[in-house]
């Protein structure tokens, strides 16, 4: 089946430092999604991305839907400590899977 | 609006127990799924409902089952708990099958 792997996996910050993160697909989407999970709660969605070469911002937050299909980044800019969680990269997937989620990259801000 | 609600929130079971967690999904939305949540494993799709029919199935034992009522309302079960069933299990919904996905907080399931 289709995988999505992310990197890094754990980033450890100081506030106001940017974060950079990207999502790789074995298989071409045509959707991308970045969802946030706080301790505790369940993921929220933050951006959506459905053509290749997209940038698209929401806030503080970038993320770009790859050339080839196959991948997306996700870039913070001047963390604050509430963006600290889990970020999942997820795209539909063509089989019987509702999304497929990435392995999260979990963000760490040291004081 | 009130958001994807899931009960309960914590339990704790024995192996070769059974448990049934439910969902009650956003107001209007037709489509619930349910994801399992392991450090290991990440988020890994259950299975999906619409409008009482299940949509989509992941790759879980038979083990595992759900259904979805006449009002939206979904219920998943797990049978003969096993250790490796320990993880926080999430239900989201959505307006339509193809719709953005609006989780709740989870129910923790710990089985000893």
């Amino acid at each position: 089946g289709q995988q999505l792997n992310q990197s890094p996996q754990s980033m450890f910050i100081q506030e106001g430092e940017d974060v950079s993160m990207n999502c790789t697909s074995s298989s071409i989407f045509n959707t991308w999604l970045w969802y946030k999970q706080d301790p505790g709660e369940g993921p929220v969605l933050l951006i959506a991305l459905y053509k290749a070469g997209e940038l698209t911002s929401n806030g503080r937050l970038t993320a770009q839907f790859g050339i080839t299909r196959k991948d997306s980044f996700l870039n913070i800019s001047a963390s604050i400590p509430s963006d600290v969680g889990i970020y999942f990269c997820a795209g539909p997937n063509f089989g019987n899977e509702k999304l497929t989620f990435g392995t999260g990259t979990r963000l760490t801000i040291i004081p | 609006k009130a958001g994807v609600t899931q009960t309960p929130r914590y339990l704790i079971k024995t192996r070769g127990q059974q448990v049934t967690l439910s969902c009650s999904p956003i107001s209007g939305h037709r489509s619930v799924s349910w994801y399992q949540q392991t450090p290991g494993q990440g988020l890994q799709f259950l299975f999906e409902y619409f409008s009482e029919t299940q949509r989509n199935k992941g790759n879980f034992p038979g083990r595992f089952s759900g259904r979805q009522f006449s009002n939206s309302r979904s219920e998943m079960n797990v049978s003969t708990l096993e250790l490796g069933d320990s993880a926080l299990y999430l239900c989201a919904s959505s307006a339509d099958s193809a719709g953005e996905l609006f989780f709740g907080e989870g129910s923790r399931l710990t089985v000893l």
